[in-house]
């Protein structure tokens, strides 16, 4: 089955860039997509289609897939932004998530 | 804009059969893909399965014997019933909306709007 490997933490300073990786065998010959969840709350589309956001979404969020890796960016981060985020791919015929990271505000 | 709400039983019985419910309200049910997610708690995010508004269905795989989903269009609503519950099957269950299509040679599903999710325990 098919699997997608994101890193457990990642730690940023309040005004950096923030950079999450998900990784999976030639995920860039699919789309990916990443949800930010925060405690206790329903995840949240924050990038479709590898690099789209929806609307409502601030400009700071993006993402780029390319070869095997797909990254979500957060530009700015701020003390909000702290949350779990998740990648999510389809492969045949079946949904699949990363595992998630737990993005550290600090 | 489209709301989703969980509804079904907090505690079910080893062995049995989880049986949760989907409302789809502020929109059709129509012409959308719907999936189940969910997640225990302190871990990640776990597929179980999507269904058509003409009731095709994908499962996960890890999942497929015991899963099956219905759709009602007549009362806005879907359905989960996962079969021979265990503790491992305690979790809070999500239902998305799925947003599909094909961009040059790429297949693209993602989940645009999610439902406040339900909380099952497995446990007698």
């Amino acid at each position: 089955s098919y699997e997608l490997t994101q890193p457990p933490s990642v730690s940023v300073s309040p005004g950096q860039t923030a950079s999450i990786t998900c990784s999976g065998d030639k995920l860039g010959d699919k789309y990916a997509c990443w949800y930010q969840q925060k405690p206790g709350q329903s995840p949240v589309l924050v990038i479709y289609q590898d690099n789209k956001r929806p609307s409502g979404i601030p400009e700071r969020f993006s993402g780029s897939n390319s070869g095997n890796t797909a990254t979500l960016i957060i530009s700015g981060t701020q003390a909000m932004d702290e949350a779990d985020y998740y990648c999510q791919a389809w492969d045949s015929n079946t949904g699949v998530f990363g595992g998630g990271t737990k993005l550290t505000v600090l | 804009q489209v709301q989703l709400q969980e509804s079904g039983p907090g505690l079910v019985k080893p062995s049995e059969t989880l049986s949760l419910t989907c409302i789809v309200s502020g929109g059709s049910i129509s012409s959308y893909y719907w999936s189940w997610i969910r997640q225990p708690a302190g871990k990640g995010l776990e597929w179980i399965g999507r269904i058509y508004t003409s009731g095709s269905t994908n499962y996960n795989p890890s999942l497929k014997s015991r899963v099956t989903m219905s759709v009602d269009t007549s009362k806005n609503q879907f359905s989960l019933k996962l079969s021979s519950v265990t503790a491992a099957d305690t979790a809070v269950y999500y239902c998305g909306r799925g947003l599909v299509g094909t961009v040059g040679r790429y297949y693209y599903y993602h989940m645009d709007v999610w439902g406040k999710g339900t909380t099952v325990t497995v446990s007698s």
